[in-house]
C-alpha cells in the first residue's frame, strides 16, 4: 500500500529563520515525489517534484527537498522563512505506473514576524 | 489565464438536493483528475479520465456520483441525493500524459 506521513500538523517559525517540514513515505514501487502548498482561497500549487533523478530538488520561492531511500523521506527545507510563505504544504506521492496522487494531511507553516 | 477553471466556486444546498459542478481543464491536457477535500485533511483521488474515457474511480465514488467527460475537454460532477458528509472542497486537476498534475481552485460544496 502506498502512504504519506507529515510527522508535524503545525509548524511555527519566525521570519528569516530556516524551515523543516517533515514527510515519510510508504511505496512499494519507485514513487514519483511532490510537494504542493495551499494558500488560502486559492488552488494548490506544486512547489517541486522528485521523478528519480537528481535526490535534492530545488524547487519555486526557495525551497528545496532531499529524497533518503534509505529513510523512506522527503523533507522539505527552506534556509530562511518570508511572510508569504505562510500556508498549508502537502507532501504527496504517485507510485509508479499510477496516475492518481497520494496526499499527506498537511502540515500548516505559520510565520512570524 | 489559461490554468484550470472550476464552476461555481461556492455552492450550498439542501440535503436531497442534486448538485452538478464543471471542470474545464488546461486545453492541450489529456488527462482530469476530480479529487475531494474535507476540512483539516488533504485531497483524496475520486476519478480520472484519459481524454472523454474515465479509467478509475474510488471507492469513495459512491453511486450517487458521477462523473463525465464527453469531449474529452471539460468534466462535470454530479451528486445526487445529497447528504451532510458530501460537504467538501471538490478539487479538479489535469496533466498532459502522466505528467505533473496542476489543480483549479475548487468548488467548495456545503450542504444543509
Amino acid at each position: 500500500a502506498q502512504s504519506v506521513t507529515q510527522l508535524d500538523s503545525h509548524v511555527s517559525v519566525s521570519e528569516g529563520t530556516p524551515v523543516l517540514l517533515r514527510c515519510n513515505y510508504s511505496s512499494s514501487y519507485s514513487p514519483s515525489l511532490f510537494w504542493y502548498v495551499q494558500h488560502p482561497n486559492k488552488g494548490l500549487q506544486l512547489l517541486l517534484k522528485y521523478t528519480s533523478a537528481a535526490t535534492l530538488v530545488k524547487g519555486i520561492n526557495g525551497f528545496e527537498a532531499e529524497f533518503k531511500k534509505s529513510e523512506t523521506s522527503f523533507h522539505l527545507t527552506k534556509p530562511s522563512a518570508h511572510m508569504s510563505d505562510a500556508a498549508e504544504y502537502f507532501c504527496v506521492v504517485s507510485p509508479f505506473g499510477y496516475n492518481k496522487l497520494i496526499f499527506g494531511a498537511g502540515t500548516r507553516l505559520a510565520v512570524h514576524p | 489565464d489559461t490554468g484550470v477553471s472550476q464552476n461555481p466556486r461556492h455552492k450550498i444546498t439542501k440535503r436531497g438536493q442534486n448538485v452538478t459542478f464543471r471542470c474545464d481543464p488546461i486545453s492541450e491536457h489529456n488527462r482530469l483528475y476530480w479529487y475531494r477535500q474535507t476540512l483539516g485533511q488533504g485531497p483524496e483521488f475520486l476519478t480520472y479520465f484519459q481524454n472523454e474515457a474515465q479509467l478509475e474511480k474510488s471507492r469513495l465514488l459512491s453511486d450517487r456520483f458521477s462523473a463525465e467527460r464527453p469531449k474529452g475537454s471539460f468534466s462535470t460532477l454530479e451528486i445526487q441525493r445529497t447528504e451532510q458528509g458530501d460537504s467538501a472542497m471538490y478539487l479538479c486537476a489535469s496533466s498532459l500524459a502522466a505528467d505533473t498534475q496542476y489543480f483549479g481552485p475548487g468548488t467548495r460544496l456545503t450542504v444543509l
